[in-house]
């Protein structure tokens, strides 16, 4: 089992410019997430899918948007980014959301930095 | 509001002591408490995780404890090893039903020979 994977390992963009990461989980979770982490603060939470056919925002959404592509895969879409953007990307699955099940997996990690 | 604290921010101790970190926190209604464990670049990892009704859980040199009545936990390291050096992570998932988790900002441990 690979787990929670997430491509690509690193990218630098320009201001403005577009781009998504991609996530797959193949443990057949129901829940994934997508987090942001800066130095000196918590994990916060973007944009996260309770199931299947289903996406709400987190704490931090604006500039961002989510696909739910099937069971396994979860994107994040940067429309047009911005420096502000510059940040760790964690993209993070569990059975379910919450509750003694609800132990997320989190992928390695997409280092991003916007120019 | 509800938050995570953790305490100390930062920790350096030498390789075979023992280190406690403190997560002290609000969330109410509460459902759940986990440790994670991150390395650097990398995503963190689940240690353990306690419920209401427990006190104490161990998983190898870790061991984690819970007081809901005072919503602290701590996390005990035993004998610490140069591959603890990591940051580790309390979350707490609300019980409300949305069940949605709460992330303190972490310890960093060093653990130096």
């Amino acid at each position: 089992n690979a787990g929670v994977t997430q491509t690509p390992k690193f990218q630098v963009l320009k201001t403005g410019q577009s781009m998504t990461l991609q996530c797959a989980q193949d443990m057949n979770h129901n829940s994934m997430y997508w987090y942001r982490q800066d130095p000196g603060m918590g994990l916060r939470l973007i944009y996260y899918s309770a199931s299947e056919g289903t996406t709400d925002k987190g704490e931090v959404p604006n500039g961002y948007n989510v696909s739910r592509l099937n069971k396994r895969e979860f994107s994040l879409r940067l429309e047009s980014a911005a420096p502000s953007q510059t940040s760790v990307y964690f993209c993070a699955s569990s059975e379910v959301m919450g509750g003694p099940s609800g132990t997320q997996y989190f992928g390695p990690g997409t280092r991003l930095l916007v120019l | 509001k509800n938050q995570v604290e953790q305490s100390p921010q930062s920790l350096i101790i030498l390789e075979g002591k023992n280190c406690t970190l403190q997560c002290n926190y609000t969330v109410s209604p509460f459902s759940n408490l986990r440790w994670y464990k991150q390395d650097t670049g990398r995503g963190p990892v689940s240690l353990t995780i306690m419920t209401f009704s427990e006190n104490t859980k161990s998983n190898g040199r870790y061991t984690a404890t819970l007081d809901a009545d005072t919503k602290q936990s701590s996390l005990h390291i035993t004998a610490s090893q140069l591959s603890d050096s990591a940051s580790y992570i309390c979350v707490v998932s609300e019980g409300s039903g949305t069940y949605k988790y709460i992330f303190g900002t972490g310890t960093r441990l060093k653990v130096l020979a």
